[in-house]
């Protein structure tokens, strides 16, 4: 069964960095593209970052430019989300999740089930 | 940036009637669309890829259809566990906006 598990969620204060890690099973990771997607407290979903299936292109959502830095180990079947300079409006839960193909211009058919981040002094 | 905006932001139907949501894009995205249902504390689940194309696994009476900058998620017959939020996704280029959600509540 294709898996993949969030983890390194918690509580940090404003301007304080953050690493989230997402372990994948069950699939031959090298093969698929990653995203992370958050969601704040009864909002909507909102694409964070994604990585192509070679981690030779990332991409990121505006508001994250210069502060989160999406990155993954092949070796260890992991994606990586740095997240620095964090702001009370990045508390949300965070999910990874797998594209359907090795690039990002896919949908995402595997979700893990969330880590959350609570950004608050 | 291209804006995905989706219609209506709620709706309250019966089991059995047919649903349509709709999803907007401020330019073209050609069929770079996908749709996905999230139930209360869940993570979100790929109905709909590339526009039309059912994902394995997901009920027949759900079905996808559009291209271009308009597009449709129906539910032919609401079940019980329709009863959920529902996202559309551009895929065409980045960001990988998503739309704001249809929350399809019980009337």
């Amino acid at each position: 069964e294709e898996q993949v598990l969030e983890s390194g969620g918690g509580l940090v204060q404003p301007g304080g960095s953050l690493r989230l890690s997402c372990t994948a099973s069950g699939f031959t990771f090298r093969n698929y593209a990653m995203s992370w997607v958050r969601q704040a407290p009864g909002k909507g979903l909102e694409w964070v970052s994604g990585i192509f299936g070679s981690g030779g292109s990332t991409f990121y959502a505006d508001s994250m430019k210069g502060r989160f830095t999406v990155s993954r180990d092949n070796s260890k079947n992991t994606l990586y989300l740095q997240m620095n300079s964090l702001r009370a409006e990045d508390s949300a839960v965070y999910y990874c999740a797998k594209h359907t193909h090795q690039i990002v211009y896919y949908g995402m058919d595997v979700w893990g089930q969330g880590t959350t981040v609570t950004v608050s002094s | 940036d291209i804006q995905m905006t989706q219609s209506p932001s709620s709706l309250s139907a019966s089991i059995g009637d047919r649903v349509n949501i709709t999803c907007r894009a401020s330019q073209s995205i050609s069929n770079y669309l996908n749709w996905y249902q999230q139930r209360p504390g869940k993570a979100p689940k790929l109905l709909i890829h590339a526009a039309s194309n059912l994902q394995s696994g997901v009920p027949s009476r759900f079905s996808g259809s559009g291209s271009g900058t308009d597009f449709t998620l129906t539910i032919s017959s609401l079940q019980l566990e329709d009863f959920a939020t529902y996202y559309c996704q551009k895929t065409y280029t980045t960001p990988l906006t998503f739309g704001g959600g249809t929350k399809v509540e019980i009337k």
